[in-house]
């Protein structure tokens, strides 16, 4: 079954970076768009930014664009998100979540949270 | 990249139907077919329950429904469970190749 299994979060200071990862597993990973939203606490959902399967589209929301970049290893079955610049409102569980047509975010991870204080 | 509007809260008795509105501009909702709507409990990650505005995908009660007119789409719950409380999101593709969701309604199985 479609698992998919992110890392990397923890406590960062302001101005600082950090990439996460997300491993999947149980599905053709180079035939599907993947998805980062993120969730800060007791707050909604947010999309972050998508990358085409074959890695020749990106997008981001205007809230992370020039600090964050998606990036994906077909061949390990990775998704990445770069974060630099990171600000106290970047503070969020991030999920990586895998796309299917329209967009719509079929299967999801269990979430990382990512902490930006000093 | 506005944030769609949901009504923070909805509550129904167990059996009944209860509708979420998920309202947003011809930019997003109203341009595209392409609404979904997530259930979340807490703690849990969100999970697909509705796509392409009136789709189920495979294994999602067809107590859950959507639809949309104009710039509102909906997300409707027949015959209400206790298992049916959670936070609910819609979603919409943007122009540029975007995505916005709803701010989340709660319901409430009284």
């Amino acid at each position: 079954q479609v698992q998919l299994v992110e890392s990397g979060g923890g406590l960062v200071k302001p101005g600082g970076s950090l990439r996460l990862s997300c491993a999947a597993s149980g599905f053709t990973f180079s035939d599907y768009y993947m998805s980062w939203i993120r969730q800060a606490p007791g707050k909604g959902l947010e999309w972050v930014s998508y990358i085409s399967d074959s890695i020749s589209h990106t997008n981001y929301a205007d809230s992370v664009k020039g600090r964050f970049t998606i990036s994906r290893d077909n061949a390990k079955n990775f998704l990445y998100l770069q974060m630099n610049s990171l600000r106290a409102e970047d503070t969020a569980v991030y999920y990586c979540a895998r796309d299917q047509g329209g967009g719509s975010h079929a299967n999801w991870g269990q979430g990382t949270l990512v902490t930006v204080s000093s | 990249q506005s944030a769609l509007t949901q009504s923070a809260s909805v509550s129904g008795s167990p059996g009944q139907s209860i509708t979420i509105s998920c309202t947003g501009t011809s930019s997003d909702v109203g341009g595209y077919n392409y609404v979904s709507w997530y259930q979340q409990h807490p703690g849990k990650a969100p999970k697909l329950m509705i796509y392409d505005v009136t789709k189920r995908p495979s294994g999602v009660s067809n107590r859950f429904s959507g639809s949309k007119s104009d710039n509102t789409a909906s997300l409707t719950i027949s015959g209400l469970q206790a298992e049916d409380e959670a936070d609910y999101y819609c979603s919409s593709y943007s122009s540029s190749s975007t995505w916005v969701f709803g701010g989340g309604t709660k319901v409430t199985v009284l």
